[in-house]
Formats: structure tokens, C-alpha cells, sequence
């Protein structure tokens, strides 16, 4: 069972930033956190992880409370193109699993 | 080159019948899963195989079967389809277990 709680859905206006927060609260020493996003029906894709350190890439940054119980996915200049719906996921380092909650729908607007 | 890819994309088929869905794989990666998306768009994990050997296998019926013939290809063969089995299923692979999945684009399944 997924053990990340998101809000269904969020509106970000395009060129501004979006912030998608999830909580996590049950989350293990060393379990990491990852996002992914499924644009309309498209095969999921890899954002970004992190176990408790703020991390950032190409795609988004990750910020990881110091108590490690949620964390905000951070899309700084959102576009049209990351509409989709965004899944925080927590998970061993040795697991298989991933298990997907029901994610956050993040409509950006023009 | 598309990293993880599925055949066929799309599959419309009759109750009863069996059909099989293709994946392959071109990074290299040791770990191949399959995933099942229903209407509700929830994704669940079916299947994960390491080095060609089976090791997740959830609450799945028995008439889906994964044939891994070798480490870049897994194949899903499902008998006597049923209704119920209309979704999405997608392939994925990763290097060893722990690291990150990259998903194939998905074949959707239509059981008339």
C-alpha cells in the first residue's frame, strides 16, 4: 500500500512555480522518497529522489523536512508540458516495489 | 532508440482469447517489472524478475504468465482473458533492485 498522502489536484499558473506536497509521515530511516509523473496516460517518468538531503536536477528540486515525515516537489518555472500527474513514492533501497498512491493532478495554466 | 519498449501499443481482443504483450529493454538493466493500470488509473505492481528469475509475483491470477527469456526481454502471456482485464500495462526495467524505474509507454488492453 502506497504510504504517501497528496492532495488530489493543484493549478500552478505557467512560468510561475509549482510546489507539490506530500506527506510521508510513516516513512522508515531508510526509505527514500521518490517523484515521478504520468503525462495523459504515458509510461511514468523519473523526477527525481532523495533519502534526506534537499536535492536538485534538470527537471524539479526536492525538499526534504528535517524530520523527514513530507517533503515539496518544486517545479520552478512550470509549463504547459508538465501537466500531468505527479506521484510521491517512498521506498527501500533494496525494494522493488513501487507503490503508486493516486498522485497529485497538476494542471498548469496559461 | 526508445529505452523500454512494448508491443503491441494498443490491443483489442475477444473474451477467451490468450494473447501476449512484449517488452524490451536496451539499457542493460538486471530488473524487469510489469505494472497494471486500471480505469481508476491506479498502478499496481504484477511481476518483477532479476536476472531472468522471478522475484515479486503479487496477488496476480494465475492465467498471467511472465516469460523472461533473457535479461532485456519480458514478455506477459495472459489465457482466457476476461473483461476485468481491460488497463494499461506497462513495462519497466531498472539496474538492480533498488534504483530508478524507466517505464515503456504502455499497451492498452481492451477485452470486448
Amino acid at each position: 500500500d502506497a504510504k504517501t498522502t497528496q492532495p488530489p489536484s493543484m493549478d500552478c499558473a505557467e512560468g510561475r512555480a509549482a510546489n507539490l506536497p506530500c506527506n510521508h509521515s510513516t516513512i522508515s530511516g531508510n526509505e527514500y522518497v521518490y517523484w515521478y509523473r504520468q503525462i495523459h496516460s504515458q509510461g511514468p517518468q523519473y523526477i527525481i529522489h532523495g533519502l534526506k538531503n534537499n536535492e536538485t536536477n534538470e527537471m524539479a528540486s526536492l525538499i526534504i523536512t528535517e524530520d523527514r515525515k513530507s517533503s515539496t516537489l518544486i517545479l520552478p518555472h512550470a509549463t504547459l508540458r508538465d501537466t500531468a500527474v505527479y506521484y510521491c513514492i517512498v521506498r527501500e533501497p533494496t525494494g522493488n516495489q513501487f507503490y503508486f498512491g493516486t498522485g497529485t493532478s497538476l494542471t498548469v495554466i496559461p | 532508440d526508445t529505452a523500454v519498449s512494448q508491443t503491441p501499443k494498443y490491443l483489442v481482443t475477444q473474451m477467451g482469447n490468450d494473447k501476449s504483450i512484449k517488452c524490451e529493454q536496451n539499457l542493460g538493466h538486471d530488473t524487469m517489472y510489469w505494472y497494471k493500470q486500471d480505469s481508476k488509473k491506479f498502478l499496481k505492481i504484477m511481476f518483477s524478475y532479476n536476472n531472468k528469475e522471478l522475484i515479486i509475483n503479487e496477488t496476480v491470477p494465475n492465467r498471467f504468465s511472465p516469460k523472461s527469456p533473457d535479461k532485456a526481454h519480458l514478455n506477459l502471456h495472459i489465457n482466457s482473458l476476461e473483461l476485468g482485464d481491460s488497463a494499461v500495462y506497462f513495462c519497466a526495467s531498472s539496474q538492480d533492485r533498488g534504483n530508478i524505474q524507466y517505464f515503456g509507454a504502455g499497451t492498452r488492453l481492451s477485452v470486448l
